[in-house]
């Protein structure tokens, strides 16, 4: 079975740009979930969707949005790059609502975003 | 808001003595709790989680949790540390607003790092 995928691994963009990084969930899960961890901040809380739906959000700004796609990939776009947004961005996927019931989160290898 | 805290950055822990890595929390309701570890340039892999039940709960590669309601405390141990268990340990909190309802996203401590001295 295949895990959470994430694309690009790496990506480099300068200030001002805009990125997209993308998403492949495990077969079947429904929910997507996306995080920033940036040096020393730990996993911040980004997006989270269901069934195509955006379902909660984090404390981030406007120019982070993203969306679900009919089999549940998802993508996330980051506008207006700033220096400070670069980090490891981590998708995880699970299945539903009822997915930390049964066993977390599978998490993505990450995208690491550089802002130059 | 649901939050957890762990409160060392670092624990260092000579190879086959005992690994504890410290976690706190704070939810309204019943909380669902969670341990990650995530190893160089990788994601997350999940560990153990509380959700119900006995109070010591055991996961993946001989670790094991000890879940306290009165001191509001979600430790992660291990009782003899390996080198390969260097790593950075997340633990994660969900508000347990029943499976089925209200928020299902996780939040996470900073992480702490692990380092095991051969």
């Amino acid at each position: 079975e295949a895990g959470v995928t994430q694309s690009p691994t790496h990506l480099i963009k300068t200030r001002g740009q805009q990125a997209t990084l993308r998403c492949s969930p495990i077969s079947g899960h429904t929910s997507v979930y996306w995080y920033q961890q940036a040096l020393g901040l730990g996993l911040q809380f980004l997006l989270w969707y269901d069934e195509g739906e955006e379902r909660n959000r984090g404390n981030f700004p406007p120019r982070f949005s993203g969306r679900q796609f009919p089999n549940y990939s998802s993508e996330l776009n980051v506008n207006a790059l700033e220096l400070e947004d670069s980090a490891l961005y981590l998708c995880a996927s699970s299945s539903g609502f009822s997915g930390t019931r049964i066993g977390g989160y599978t998490f993505g290898s990450g995208t690491r975003l550089t802002v130059v | 808001a649901q939050s957890v805290a762990q409160p060392e950055d670092q624990v260092n822990v000579a190879e086959g003595n005992p690994l504890t890595v410290k976690c706190t929390y704070s939810v309204s309701g019943n909380p669902y709790l969670f341990w990650y570890v995530q190893y160089p340039n990788r994601g997350l892999q999940f560990l153990l989680k509380y959700i119900t039940g006995d109070n010591l709960v055991k996961g993946s590669y001989g670790f094991e949790a000890e879940f306290n309601k009165s001191q509001t405390s979600f430790h992660l141990k291990k009782p003899s540390a390996l080198v390969s268990d260097s790593a950075l340990y997340f633990c994660a909190v969900r508000d347990g607003g029943g499976p089925f309802y209200g928020n299902n996203r996780l939040a996470f401590g900073k992480g702490n790092q692990v380092v095991v001295i051969p």
